[in-house]
């Protein structure tokens, strides 16, 4: 079974905090992913990455960055966190082809006080 | 712009009544369709996927899905849901590399 986990489950932090989400797969993925999910708006794409030290913007990437330094994690960085930031963190991988299952981590769900 | 729009953000069923969540989807290449599932407190897990072929595909736990081109729809469907069912469901199409998501259907099953 592929396995996604996520550093943590919860996690708060102050306005103005650089705040680190983990990611790690087992599966020997290519491609990783980080979204967030918040109620209404379904899953928004943050970024992703298709190799080492690749990444692409997706939907939604201001006021975040990430590090892909090993396949196996890849990491969400909030440089400077903010209220509006408070949301569920989804990570997923995949196999590089496109049609292929993403599997997702538990989630990280972050208050930004 | 790639879309794909849930019409129903909540459905309320009792056991046995039979489940269709809408999906329609916006984007001008070759499909891939997919509905995710995530139950209370667990993860988002496949449910079903269609790349090409049958346009009825059926996933797990009794739920199928049809592609119909002609309406760019992706539509769920279980003949006769459980109380296990209850959940958020996702319906997702995949350009190059990137997924688009809708933005779910919370389905409410009672016993």
């Amino acid at each position: 079974d592929v396995k996604v986990t996520q550093s943590s489950r919860y996690l708060v932090k102050r306005t103005g905090e650089k705040v680190f989400l983990e990611c790690v797969q087992d599966m020997d993925h290519e491609n990783m992913f980080w979204y967030r999910q918040d109620p209404g708006l379904g899953l928004r794409l943050i970024y992703f990455s298709y190799d080492v030290k690749m990444k692409e913007k997706g939907d939604i990437p201001e006021g975040y960055s990430v590090s892909r330094e090993k396949k196996e994690r890849f990491s969400l960085i909030l440089e400077s966190a903010s209220t509006n930031q408070t949301s569920m963190y989804l990570c997923a991988s995949s196999l590089w082809d496109s049609q292929e299952t993403q599997y997702f981590g538990p989630g990280t769900r972050l208050l930004v006080l | 712009a790639q879309s794909v729009s849930q019409h129903n953000h909540h459905v309320i069923l009792s056991e046995a009544a039979s489940l269709e969540l809408g999906c329609n989807y916006s984007y001008g290449g070759t499909v891939n369709l997919f509905w995710y599932v995530q139950y209370p407190g667990q993860h988002l897990q496949l449910l079903l996927k269609y790349f090409s072929g049958d346009p009825l595909v059926k996933g797990i736990k009794g739920f199928e899905a049809e592609f119909i081109k002609s309406k760019f729809s992706f539509n769920l469907r279980k003949p006769s849901v459980q109380w296990s069912d209850t959940a958020e469901y996702f319906c997702a199409v995949i350009g190059t590399y990137k997924y688009i998501f809708g933005t779910g259907t919370r389905l409410k099953v009672l016993a």
